[in-house]
């Protein structure tokens, strides 16, 4: 079974600071990765996926994660935070080759990002 | 616009008075899911849908129901809602149920049974 955590449930950086956001899994399997993000009142969008191409995943608003086999990480990061980043970010990890659903996407609990001014 | 839609945005009801939430996409996918998110817990798959007429459990489906009569639509249905299904519910659809495409995801609907 695969599982997800994500350290902290609230991280606060400020304005122009990097972003860090770490995120460790735990698959049987080879695994797909992605991060998703939540403004408030919004549903979830994607800012990146690991689909075991380059291990360096380049997404939206800047982000970017890299995928460390040997450390079972997907850490986010960001070198200059905005204030528009701030939101809830999701790690979420799927098994190669599954079929969705309970053994599908599995997320983690969460990580609340604080942008200081 | 491609979109997951879901009504309501709110509801508030009372203990026992069946319910559905519906679901729509406009996307052709054929894969559909709910998830309730709750503080803490992160999000949880509730049903899950590969297609037209199939349908599974997810993580936690005590309490609930699913139909997927039509591709783009997928109702979830609580016939006897209890207050310890007050959460924050999204579907989400994606082209397929292959593990690597991304899920898109509705507004979400938050429930709260009193």
């Amino acid at each position: 079974a695969q599982s997800v955590t994500q350290l902290g449930s609230h991280v606060s950086v400020s304005e122009g600071a990097l972003v860090l956001l770490r995120c460790n899994y735990s698959s049987s399997v080879p695994p797909y990765l992605f991060w998703y993000v939540q403004y408030p009142n919004q549903g979830l969008q994607l800012l990146l996926k690991y689909t075991s191409a380059a291990t360096l995943v380049k997404g939206i608003n800047g982000f970017e994660a890299e995928f460390k086999k040997s450390e079972t990480s997907f850490h986010l990061t960001k070198p200059s935070a905005h204030m528009s980043d701030a939101a809830e970010y999701f790690c979420a990890v799927s098994d190669q080759g599954s079929g969705g659903g309970a053994d599908g996407l599995t997320f983690g609990k969460g990580t609340h990002l604080i942008i200081q001014p | 616009e491609a979109q997951v839609t879901q009504n309501p945005r709110y509801l508030i009801t009372v203990t026992g008075k069946k319910l559905t939430v519906t679901c729509s996409q406009n996307m052709n996918h054929e894969y559909m899911s709910w998830y309730r998110q709750d503080p803490g817990l992160g999000l949880r798959q509730i049903y899950y849908s590969m297609n037209v007429e199939v349908t599974d459990k997810g993580d936690v489906p005590e309490g609930y129901k699913v139909s997927r009569k039509e591709k783009r639509n997928f109702p979830l249905i609580l016939e006897s809602p209890s207050p310890n299904q007050t959460s924050l519910y999204f579907c989400a659809s994606s082209l397929s149920g292959f593990a690597s495409y991304e899920q898109y995801f509705g507004p979400g609907t938050r429930l709260t049974v009193t």
